[in-house]
């Protein structure tokens, strides 16, 4: 059983570089989320989905972008990284209010 | 908005030591209540859950009951083990709402 499928597990950008996190779920749920995990912060929502096509912001949307063509994927996009954008990415996916399933993150640093 | 608050850490235990880690929530109407693990280097997992008041989630000898009159969720455990050491999550999700809520998690260490 695969679950949530995150890649890559670490990451290390420049200043000003782009680059996408992938997140694949094999468990027909409709609903997908991308957190951001800052030590002793908890987790922040950037970008949600609840369904393919469909895409809101969270929390903390400012400087990434995602899209859903289908309901399996779920890619969120930084176009020009910052370093306020070193964390932990999680992605994770639901069927509609029912509990989360999280992938095993995205350590990402940018220098 | 939601909110949820729980116990700062680090915790710090000895194995066997009974384990109780504070939450408590601010929603409107009647939320679903969740407690996540996560062990290190790893996602979180769901450990147990309330969709109602009175209700007792328990799961791996964790336990929690849904207090709507202290909207409280407190985690507890008997006697831990060092495999527990991890970082615990509280957190809520309204049946209306797209998202869930957590708290800033608690760092357990529990000693041999």
């Amino acid at each position: 059983n695969a679950g949530v499928t995150q890649t890559p597990k670490f990451r290390i950008l420049k200043i000003g570089q782009s680059m996408t996190l992938q997140c694949a779920q094999d468990m027909n749920h409709n609903y997908m989320y991308w957190y951001r995990q800052d030590p002793g912060m908890g987790l922040k929502l950037i970008y949600y989905s609840v369904g393919a096509g469909i895409t809101d912001k969270g929390e903390v949307p400012n400087g990434y972008n995602v899209s859903r063509s289908t309901t399996e994927d779920f890619p969120l996009r930084l176009e020009l990284a910052a370093p306020s954008q070193t964390s932990v990415y999680f992605c994770a996916s639901s069927y509609s209010a029912s509990p989360l399933h999280f992938g095993d993150g995205t350590r990402l640093s940018i220098l | 908005g939601d909110s949820v608050t729980q116990m700062e850490g680090p915790v710090t235990l000895s194995e066997e030591a009974f384990l109780t880690i504070n939450c408590t929530y601010t929603a409107t109407g009647y939320p679903s209540l969740f407690w996540y693990v996560q062990y290190p280097g790893e996602g979180l997992q769901l450990l147990l859950k309330a969709t109602k008041a009175d209700d007792k989630g328990s799961n791996k000898g964790f336990e929690a009951t849904y207090r709507k009159e202290t909207t409280s969720f407190h985690l507890e455990k008997g006697s831990v083990q060092v495999s527990d050491s991890a970082v615990y999550f509280c957190a809520l999700r309204r049946d209306t709402e797209n998202d869930m809520r957590f708290g800033a998690g608690t760092r357990l260490t529990v000693k041999p």
